[in-house]
């Protein structure tokens, strides 16, 4: 079964940081680019971060930009999602998402989500 | 930064035709996805690059573009198609993979 599952939320105080894992199983992680997107409680969805297959190309959202950083080990099947100076605004839920490869950038597949709560 | 908007909600009756629109500058250059999400869950793909439909949607649900406008349309609206509904693109240079519209919410009346 294709999937993705997700873990590392919880709860952080603001400026903390906290490091995100997406494990990948039930297809070729080496061959799929990556996303991050998160939800804001009540909210709608927001593209985080994209790596590419092999990890050299990477892009960030305004918003997160030079605060996180997306890798991935192919080895591990993992996607990972580092967050640093953690503000109240990044208290979401974070889900990782498979770009498919036949489906143009559509992400296809979708992990169950992990919450990050971002509060004193 | 590049913006798609959408309605924020829409009302059918079971059985009529329900239509989403998205609009963003950048449509006519870039494909455009649409995906559902109910309430606790995640989001999932219901059309992509346009038009297309992934195996598994049911066929009820459509896509189409003209212009700088994209629509997702659900023939024969049923209960279980109660929902948010969110468009996804880029912006004309690709940088952006993920610019999501701020949602819809179909309601079945």
């Amino acid at each position: 079964e294709v999937q993705l599952v997700e873990s590392g939320g919880g709860l952080v105080q603001p400026g903390g940081s906290l490091r995100l894992s997406c494990a990948a199983s039930g297809f070729t992680f080496s061959s799929y680019e990556m996303n991050w997107v998160r939800q804001a409680p009540g909210k709608g969805l927001e593209w985080v971060s994209y790596i590419s297959s092999s990890g050299s190309t990477i892009y960030y959202a305004d918003s997160v930009k030079g605060r996180f950083t997306i890798s991935r080990d192919n080895a591990k099947n993992s996607l990972y999602l580092q967050m640093n100076s953690l503000r109240a605004e990044d208290t979401a839920v974070y889900y990782c998402a498979r770009t498919g490869t036949t489906m143009g950038d559509a992400f296809d597949i979708w992990g169950q989500g992990t919450m990050v709560t971002v509060s004193s | 930064s590049y913006e798609l908007t959408q309605p924020p909600s829409v009302s059918v009756s079971p059985g009529q035709t329900a239509r989403i629109t998205c609009s963003g500058d950048a449509l006519p250059k870039q494909y455009a996805y649409w995906y559902q999400q109910k309430p606790g869950q995640a989001p999932v793909l219901v059309i992509y690059k346009d038009s297309e439909r992934p195996s598994g949607i049911p066929e009820r649900f459509s896509g189409s573009s003209s212009g700088t406008t994209v629509t997702l349309t659900i023939s024969g609206v049923q209960a279980e198609d109660e929902a948010d509904y969110y468009c996804q693109s880029a912006d004309s240079s690709g940088t952006y993979r993920g610019v999501f519209g701020g949602g819809t919410k179909l309601t079945v009346l």
